[in-house]
C-alpha cells in the first residue's frame, strides 16, 4: 500500500510569490491535515479536511488555505509569501470516520519551502 | 487548552544505555497521547498511541510509555539504545471530544546515540 505522498518535495519562491503544495493520502483515507513545522515554533497545525470539508482550522493568517478534492487528495496554498513561511510542510492521512481520532497519522515527507 | 511538554530538548545516551524521553501532558479531559518520531528529512511515524486501555503502551522497535495519570506523564523509555534510534522524538496529545484528528505537539527531544 502506498503511503502518503508529497508535491514537490523542495521549492524555492521569492517573497509576494504563491505556492500550491499537493497531497496524496493512503488509499481510502477520507481525513487529510497538514502541519508546519520549523525550528522556532516546532509543529503547528494548519487544517484538517474530511470528505471535502474543513472541519478544523489552526491559528494561520488567511494567506493559508487549502482543499480537498473528491478523491481525497488535498492542496493547500499559500500566498502573498513571507520570509517566515519557510518551513517544512507536513500531510497526515487518517482511516478516520465521521466520528473522529482513530489514533494514527500517516505522515508524508514534507515539502520544503524556502522563501528568499 | 491542552498541551504537552517535553523535558530536555536535546538527550544523549550510550548504546546500550537506558533511553527514558520525558512528556507531560495537560488536559481536561482524559486524553489519547501520542510519540512520534522523525529522522532527518523524513516524515513522522508513530511509535505508539495511548487511548485508555493499558496503561503501559509498547510500541514499534521496543519502545514503551506509561500513562501516569497522577503524573501527568507519559515518558518514552527504550531498554536499550541503538545507533539507529537516533532521530528526534515529539510528544502529541489529542483532544477526543469533536470529530477532529487534530494533535497539539510538543517541542521535540533530540536523541543523540554514543557508540
Amino acid at each position: 500500500k502506498a503511503g502518503v505522498t508529497q508535491t514537490p518535495r523542495y521549492l524555492i519562491k521569492t517573497r509576494g510569490q504563491q505556492v500550491t503544495l499537493s497531497c496524496s493520502p493512503i488509499s481510502g483515507h477520507r481525513s487529510v491535515s497538514w502541519y508546519q513545522q520549523t525550528p522556532g515554533q516546532g509543529l503547528q497545525f494548519l487544517f484538517e479536511y474530511f470528505s471535502e470539508t474543513q472541519r478544523n482550522k489552526g491559528n494561520f493568517p488567511g494567506r493559508f488555505s487549502g482543499r480537498q478534492f473528491s478523491n481525497s487528495r488535498s492542496e493547500m496554498n499559500v500566498s502573498t509569501l513571507e520570509l517566515g513561511d519557510s518551513a517544512l510542510y507536513l500531510c497526515a492521512s487518517s482511516s478516520s470516520t465521521s466520528g473522529g481520532l482513530t489514533g494514527e497519522l500517516f505522515f508524508g515527507e514534507g515539502s520544503r519551502l524556502t522563501v528568499l | 487548552a491542552q498541551s504537552v511538554t517535553q523535558l530536555g530538548s536535546h538527550v544523549s545516551v550510550s548504546e546500550g544505555a537506558l533511553v527514558l524521553l520525558r512528556c507531560n501532558y495537560s488536559s481536561s479531559v482524559p486524553p489519547y497521547l501520542f510519540w512520534y518520531v522523525q529522522y532527518p528529512n523524513q516524515g513522522l511515524q508513530l511509535l505508539l498511541k495511548y487511548t485508555s486501555a493499558a496503561t503501559l503502551v509498547k510500541g514499534i522497535n521496543g519502545f514503551e510509555a506509561e500513562f501516569k495519570k497522577s503524573e501527568t506523564s507519559f515518558h518514552l523509555t527504550k531498554p536499550s539504545a541503538h545507533m539507529s534510534d537516533a532521530a528526534e522524538y515529539f510528544c502529541a496529545v489529542s483532544d477526543r471530544r469533536g470529530a477532529t484528528n487534530k494533535l497539539i505537539f510538543g517541542t521535540g527531544t533530540l536523541l543523540a546515540v554514543q557508540p
